[in-house]
């Protein structure tokens, strides 16, 4: 059985740092590509990052390009976001989520899997 | 900036079929944008329905399904259930390994 979760999430100060992590079970990691979509509370989905089997592919949204940083350890089996200077619109709940594929030809939105979320409140 | 577009909300009659839409606020959605629906109830992580335009996720029913419909991605439910009531959203690629969520489409079953 897939399983993806997630932790790492809480409460930070505006301008603070929080690191991520998603831990997965269920499957061979370095076969897949990953990826982070948040959800504020009572508003849709927002894709955030994604990163290939390999990490050769990595994307990241216009809102947090150049704050947030995706990585994996395939020898871990793990997916990380490292988000710097947190600001009140990144407060969310944070899906780590398995790729259909690596994301060899694209990180295409072919998602499979979807860990519980973890809630990231930001707030002075 | 590019805007996916879905239809806010839409009902449908038990056992009736509906048909969802996500567009582009600029240009016409191909296969090319590989277009996915994904569906959400209160409480609970999203659920995977399709990907690639029409590759139904394990487990979800056939009364699922998607294409390409005119200039824009498509869901359909066919013979709908009660606990279809659900938030349904749609993701487009947009390349450079990019993707944006529409807004998603509130659907009641009544």
């Amino acid at each position: 059985e897939v399983q993806l979760v997630e932790s790492g999430g809480g409460l930070v100060q505006p301008g603070r740092s929080l690191r991520l992590s998603c831990a997965v079970s269920g499957f061979t990691f370095d076969d897949y590509a990953m990826y982070w979509v948040r959800q504020a509370p009572g508003k849709g989905l927002e894709w955030v990052s994604g990163i290939s089997w390999n990490s050769g592919r990595i994307g990241y949204a216009d809102s947090v390009k150049g704050r947030f940083t995706i990585s994996r350890d395939n020898a871990k089996n793990s997916l990380y976001l490292q988000m710097n200077s947190l600001r009140a619109e990144d407060m969310a709940f944070y899906y780590c989520v398995k790729g259909v594929g690596s994301g060899w030809n694209g990180l295409v939105p072919d998602f499979d899997s979807w860990g519980q979320g973890t809630l990231v409140t930001v707030s002075s | 900036q590019t805007v996916v577009t879905q239809e806010p909300s839409f009902s449908v009659s038990p056992g009736g079929t509906v048909t969802l839409t996500c567009g582009l606020s600029s240009g016409s959605v191909s296969t090319s944008y590989y277009p996915s629906w994904y569906q959400q109830t209160p409480g609970q992580p999203p659920r995977t329905l399709i990907y690639s335009t029409n590759s139904r996720s394990s487990g979800v029913p056939d009364r699922f399904s998607a294409s390409i419909l005119g200039n824009k991605a498509a869901l359909t439910i066919t013979g709908a259930q009660a606990d279809d009531e659900s938030d349904y959203y749609c993701v487009l690629y947009l390349g450079s390994g990019i993707s944006v969520f529409g807004g998603g489409t509130k659907l009641t079953v009544l």
